[in-house]
């Protein structure tokens, strides 16, 4: 299973932009890059995903670099609701089995 | 979307006994997922349960100790069994369908063994 790199804390302040990096340097061309986050007390919730191309949804904006070995999560307007463990996970879609394989997170912290 | 409830929420049991915990969806789903959570620690995976065949352990997990049960498309159980203080976690389910979909998290349940 392909694993990712990721920072085990970072630091925002409220309403500024947030990016979180990942490293996966050993990501296969079927691998897609998957976001969670988990918020205190609660179980992982989905925030957005890709292949190859950026993504955005109302949550959050997915950059992937050229070579696919590192993306970054981005939160366009942090607020003390985003302040929870963040995620990347990569997930094979040829593999059959769907299963996802946490790494460490980093756990952000948003400053008032 | 799917929505998942989980039973018990929370629980302390003694040393040795069993305890046999419910994933509930609100809608049919070909695979569901248990995990565990150790105390301040990442998401482990211990087991695939998909509806009408055995489920499939992840590393370090073993039948005998976690034994699965997935009888119909929207419910599985997991039993932690001749619990230690080690097995102290919580443990979550989800469920997901295709390869490029999203999985769902249930909120959990918090086992303390004693």
């Amino acid at each position: 299973d392909a694993k990712t790199t990721q920072p085990n804390s970072m630091e925002s302040n409220e309403e500024e932009p947030v990016h979180l990096p990942c490293n996966h340097s050993t990501i296969s061309g079927t691998d897609y890059i998957h976001w969670y986050r988990q918020l205190p007390s609660q179980g992982p919730e989905y925030v957005i995903h890709g292949l190859t191309s950026n993504v955005n949804n109302r949550m959050a904006s997915l950059a992937i670099a050229e070579d696919r070995k590192s993306s970054t999560l981005i939160l366009h307007r942090a607020t003390l609701r985003d302040a929870a463990v963040y995620y990347c996970i990569l997930r094979d879609v040829t593999s059959g089995t769907y299963k996802y394989i946490f790494g460490t997170g980093t756990r952000l912290k948003v400053l008032a | 979307s799917a929505v998942i409830s989980q039973k018990p929420s929370r629980d302390i049991c003694q040393r040795g006994t069993s305890l046999t915990i419910q994933c509930q969806v609100d809608s049919q789903v070909t695979m569901m997922f248990w995990y565990r959570q150790q105390p301040g620690q990442s998401l482990t995976l211990i087991a695939t349960a998909n509806q009408g065949s055995e489920a499939t352990y992840e590393s370090g997990f073993v039948i005998d100790k976690f034994p699965i049960s997935r009888p119909n498309l929207t419910f599985s159980t997991l039993t932690v069994s001749n619990m230690s203080p080690e097995d102290s976690s919580i443990y979550l389910c989800s469920v997901g369908g295709r390869a490029t979909d999203t999985q769902y998290f249930g909120p959990g349940t918090r086992l303390t063994v004693l």
